[in-house]
């Protein structure tokens, strides 16, 4: 079973900020919180990882909260292209064999 | 670098009939994971191989299987072939230092 709840659906206009929250109560020491989003009939695509510190890269931002029992991805400017269902994914990273449990998402709607 | 590719993108078969869908991974990966994915149990990790041995496996039938080659392309078969198993069925690569899994378009099966 996955390890995250995620609420099932958020809406977002263009241009705004997107926050999807991740809830990981259970997240072990050495686990990552990982996100992938997945658009229509595609294969899910990797957005970004952390294990307790702040994460950025061009696409979005990762915050771990101190307790790392929840995170948040943060889509900073979201455009019509960032519609798709977004995964948050606990696991321990240390090794190819771990396999990625996925739970249900969050469908991001984003508005123009 | 290319990504990820799967082929056939799109294959019709009925019951009863077996099939092979291939992958091939990112330049340089040495990790290849299979996932299938259906409306109703969404995505299901099925196995990994990892320099030609299957180094993980989830909970399908002996149905399902897979291999990988010296190069590290591979290919899963599905024998006797079940309406259930229709699917988009998805290949994810994982290597070159790091530890994120990269998707492939994935291959859409329709039994009949």
């Amino acid at each position: 079973d996955a390890k995250t709840t995620q609420p099932p659906s958020m809406d977002c206009a263009e241009g705004r900020a997107a926050n999807l929250p991740c809830n990981h109560s259970t997240i072990s020491g050495n686990e990552y919180v990982y996100w992938y989003r997945q658009i229509h009939s595609q294969g899910p695509q990797y957005i970004i990882h952390g294990l307790k510190n702040n994460e950025t890269n061009e696409m979005a931002s990762l915050i771990i909260t101190e307790d790392r029992k929840s995170s948040t991805l943060i889509l900073p400017h979201a455009t019509l292209r960032d519609t798709a269902v977004y995964y948050c994914i606990v696991r321990w990273a240390q090794g190819g064999s771990e396999k990625l449990v996925f739970g249900k998402g969050t469908k991001l709607t984003v508005n123009p | 670098k290319a990504g990820v590719t799967q082929t056939p993108r799109y294959l019709i078969k009925t019951r009863g009939q077996q099939v092979t869908l291939s992958c091939s991974p990112i330049s340089g990966h040495r990790s290849v994971s299979w996932y299938q994915q259906t409306p109703g149990q969404g995505l299901q990790f099925l196995f990994e191989y990892f320099s030609e041995t299957q180094r993980n496996k989830g909970n399908f039938p002996g149905r399902f299987s897979g291999r990988q080659f010296s190069n590290s392309r591979s290919e899963m078969n599905v024998s006797t072939l079940e309406l259930g198993d229709s699917a988009l069925y998805l290949c994810a690569s994982t290597g070159g230092g790091g530890y994120e899994q990269y998707f492939g378009p994935g291959t859409r099966l329709t039994v009949t």
